[in-house]
Formats: C-alpha cells, structure tokens, sequence
C-alpha cells in the first residue's frame, strides 16, 4: 500500500461532459503529481503542485485543470469529455518537489468515456 | 526530440531464467533515470534511480545500470513474483522546467 488514495477507482460518463478526480498524497509529502496512462501513449505526465502551488507542467490539454487545497489533497478536473479522454488517471505523492524523489503511485482512476 | 524506448515490449522466461530489459533515451541532458515496477491494476512502484554512467543499483533479484545512452535492468533468477510491467522514466532538462518522460514499458511473465 503506497499510502497514495484515489476516488473513485472507475467512473464512466459522456462525451462533453465534465468529472473530478480526487486524490489524497501520503502522509507527510507536499508534493502531488497527476499523470494520465494510456495504451498507446504510455504514462504522460500532466501537472505537478508543491505545497498549494503549482511547479511543473506537462502535456496537461487545456480543458484539464487541477489544484492542491491547504489540506494537501488535490483534485483534477476534465471537462468538454473526448473519447480519447478515456485512460487510467494516476496521482503520485513525494515529500519535495525534486524529480529525483521517490514518488509514490496511487491505484488510480479508471475513466471511460462512452 | 526526447524520446525513451524500451525493448523488449514483452518478454516471456522461465523461473531461474536470468536476462535483461533495455532502456534507452535521447534526451538533451539527463538528470536521473528511474525505473518502476507495474502490477496489473495498480500503479507504478518506484524501485531505483540512477544519476550518472557507470552508476548500478542492486535490490534483490534487480540490478539496475546507466550508460550514457541506455539503462539495462538484470533480473536474476526470477520468481514468478517478478512478472510485471517494467517502467523506465528519464527526468531531462527542459526548455524551462525540468521534464519527465516515460518509456511504455516491458511486459515481463515469469513462468513457474
């Protein structure tokens, strides 16, 4: 158990709609990252906040946003729904912010798009 | 353009049967290399990072190693509890930020 929580583990909706992934890091690390993995892209990075604030971005679409509250959890929003949105959402935690830290996966978010 | 390439996709042996998984990048500089284990229906697990070429790091059956332009991961007599997907990540320098890329990993299935 990597101590990483993800709600909710399966979540289907429609085209052009909108969902929110929550994700609470482990105890103690600041750092929250969002990746989204796809079978034919492989994991990609999305985005990364440290302490509330966001660090680094990756190849996050416009239509995604997220945020990390003062409690430390964070939340990614998807909204205008594609079908090639339809992937496993994984969070990861570590406790700085550095690349080089051990980063600690969540089970993830599988999102299908019907 | 960066890119992480990791070979074989798939990779089938029997218990006891030593090999290795392929890794390699090109990326415009490298500041680690990592390599994670994936349990279907889980997330990745972090198992090692290496910095520069010549550096290895060992954990159980796993031994981890850097050149300049790949990273192999020996697995030495493998358990049947080692079949998983095996990641391969680089963390490379950006145009501003630092930048993470991950290869889309070898399938590995140990035979008992």
């Amino acid at each position: 158990d990597s101590g990483v929580t993800q709600t909710p583990k399966h979540l289907i909706t429609a085209t052009g709609q909108r969902v929110t992934l929550r994700c609470s890091p482990r105890s103690g690390d600041l750092s929250v990252y969002w990746y989204q993995q796809s079978l034919d892209q492989g994991l990609q990075f999305l985005i990364q906040y440290y302490n509330g604030e966001e660090r680094a971005k990756g190849n996050i679409l416009e239509r995604f946003s997220a945020q990390q509250f003062p409690d430390l959890h964070s939340e990614l929003n998807l909204s205008s729904l594609e079908l090639g949105d339809s992937a496993l959402y994984f969070c990861a935690s570590s406790v700085t912010p550095g690349w080089d830290q051990p980063q600690h996966f969540g089970d993830g978010t599988r999102l299908s798009i019907l | 353009e960066d890119q992480v390439t990791q070979s074989p996709e798939a990779l089938r042996l029997q218990e006891g049967e030593s090999s290795s998984l392929n890794c390699s990048y090109t990326v415009s500089g490298l500041r680690g290399l990592f390599w994670y284990r994936q349990d279907p229906g889980k997330g990745p697990e972090f198992l090692f990072t290496l910095y520069s070429a010549g550096e290895e790091k060992e954990k159980e059956r796993l031994k981890a190693t850097l050149t300049k332009k790949e990273s192999f991961l020996h697995i030495t007599a493998p358990k049947p509890e080692d079949s998983a997907t095996y990641l391969c990540a680089v963390q490379a320098r950006g145009r501003r930020d630092d930048k993470i890329i991950f290869g889309k990993g070898t399938r590995l299935h140990i035979l008992p």
